[in-house]
């Protein structure tokens, strides 16, 4: 059963950059049928897509955000990895990795975040 | 961008009740909808995919309809353990969540 668990510091300084990893275990990364996404959600507040990759390193990300994010994957590793840039108090948040799973029906492709991982506190203060 | 419009944002309801959560997309978004439950702490749960495709391992009480712009979440028989707040998502364009329905105890 894949599981995806997140890691990174849990405190950054205003203006600096954001940096977190999820690893997967448990299954695969490289299949055809998953993009592997990050997800935030403020304290009390509902959840904001950030962006998501695929193994080929063909990203989407947010327009909110765009400017300042980075997503990346190490297969090797089984890992992927986001760089939030100049980050303020507003990116304070729980962030969620998740694996976005693609249903071919052979007519239309569809999309799901199937698997999440537990989540990690990020709080920006000085 | 899309946006997703959830209606109530809560709502209170007895266990045994039939619930209806609402969504509505800014656009049409054909049937590229989801919805997730998050209870207090944990991380989302993916119910309903494709605006009415029951996850795997998800209760048949749970049940997903609409297409184009409206979109509807059904719990059928309200159980102790669906109180909880529920998410819809577009997979159109990029992602956007609604802003999330809390369904409280009676």
């Amino acid at each position: 059963q894949v599981q995806l668990q997140e890691s990174g510091p849990g405190l950054v300084k205003p203006s600096q950059t954001l940096s977190l990893t999820c690893t997967v275990s448990g299954g695969s990364i490289t299949s055809g049928n998953y993009y592997w996404s990050w997800i935030r959600q403020p304290a009390g507040k509902g959840l904001e897509w950030i962006g998501r990759i695929y193994t080929s390193g063909r990203t989407n990300y947010n327009p909110s955000l765009k400017s300042r994010v980075t997503i990346s994957v190490d297969t090797s590793k089984k890992q992927f990895s986001l760089k939030l840039s100049s980050v303020t108090a507003a990116d304070t948040a729980v962030y969620y990795c998740a694996r976005e799973y693609v249903w071919d029906t052979g007519a239309y492709y569809y999309y799901g975040l199937d698997v999440w991982g537990q989540g990690t506190t990020v709080t920006v203060s000085s | 961008d899309i946006q997703m419009t959830q209606s109530p944002s809560s709502l209170s309801a007895s266990v045994g009740d039939r619930v209806t959560i609402t969504c509505r997309a800014s656009q049409s978004i054909d049937s590229y909808s989801n919805w997730y439950q998050q209870k207090p702490g944990k991380a989302p749960k993916l119910l309903i995919y494709a605006a009415s495709s029951l996850q795997s391992g998800v209760p048949s009480r749970f049940s997903g309809s609409g297409s184009g712009t409206d979109f509807t979440l059904t719990i059928s028989s309200l159980q102790p353990e669906d109180f909880a707040t529920y998410y819809c998502q577009q997979s159109y364009s990029n992602r956007t969540f609604g802003q999330g329905t809390k369904v409280e105890i009676k």
